[in-house]
């Protein structure tokens, strides 16, 4: 069965350092891969898309990379900052239905 | 600003009672999505619809049923309320992947509603 796995549960880091989060995934053939951020209490937020065709996607401070022969996304976030603290979900896509992990709690420090 | 909207951000119903949770979104959006969130087991789809009138199961349809009588508007029933059914309920909304070069699929997601059973 398809299976998705995001690292750990609750990563912590100082202000100012590179967060780096993994997502993991087995039996599956995405079409693309997501991330999205979720606050406390709040729905789900759109970040970033890799198609499977890309290996690298830059959106500010945010950057994913999507590895289909190791079946890994990484999701770093450079310079973070306290406002960065949230739940991170991955999802993958295929057919317009998406999958997600169970998400990774980061925690920036100042 | 794009919008999903779900009717109640909290109810307490009791077990054996019919529920009705209704999500509108105003993007023109053809994909429509019902989502609970558990701690533990993560965000797992019960149904989603890419047309009006028209649905699909997800992962755990069982216990829920859905209808879609208008493009904008998805409403997840359950028929009989049970304590398992305590949880968040997050409505999605999408265009469909692929039909302009830029529609990803992106989901829109609605605040959530937390339903508890009693």
């Amino acid at each position: 069965s398809q299976k998705i796995e995001q690292n750990s549960e609750a990563l912590n880091i100082q202000e100012g350092k590179t967060a780096t989060l993994t997502c993991n995934y087995t039996n599956y053939s995405p079409a693309y891969l997501q991330w999205y951020r979720q606050d406390p209490g709040r729905g789900p937020v759109f970040l970033l898309l890799i198609r499977e065709n890309e290996k690298e996607k830059r959106k500010e401070r945010l950057k994913v990379t999507f590895d289909t022969t190791l079946k890994q996304s990484l999701f770093h976030i450079t310079a973070s900052q306290p406002a960065d603290s949230a739940t991170y979900l991955c999802a993958l896509t295929n057919a317009g239905k998406s999958t997600f992990g169970d998400g990774t709690t980061l925690t920036v420090k100042p | 600003d794009v919008k999903v909207t779900q009717s109640s951000r909290y109810l307490v119903k009791r077990t054996g009672e019919k529920v009705f949770l209704e999500c509108v979104q105003d993007m023109d959006h053809e994909n429509m999505f019902w989502y609970r969130q558990d701690p533990g087991l993560g965000l797992r789809l019960i149904y989603f619809s890419y047309d009006v009138k028209m649905k699909e199961k997800g992962d755990i349809p069982e216990g829920y049923s859905v209808s879609r009588e208008k493009k904008e508007r998805f409403s997840l029933i359950l028929e009989s309320a049970s304590t398992n059914q305590t949880s968040m309920y997050l409505c999605a909304s999408s265009f469909p992947a692929g039909g302009i070069a830029e529609d990803t699929g992106e989901l829109f997601f609605g605040e959530g509603s937390r339903l508890t059973v009693l």
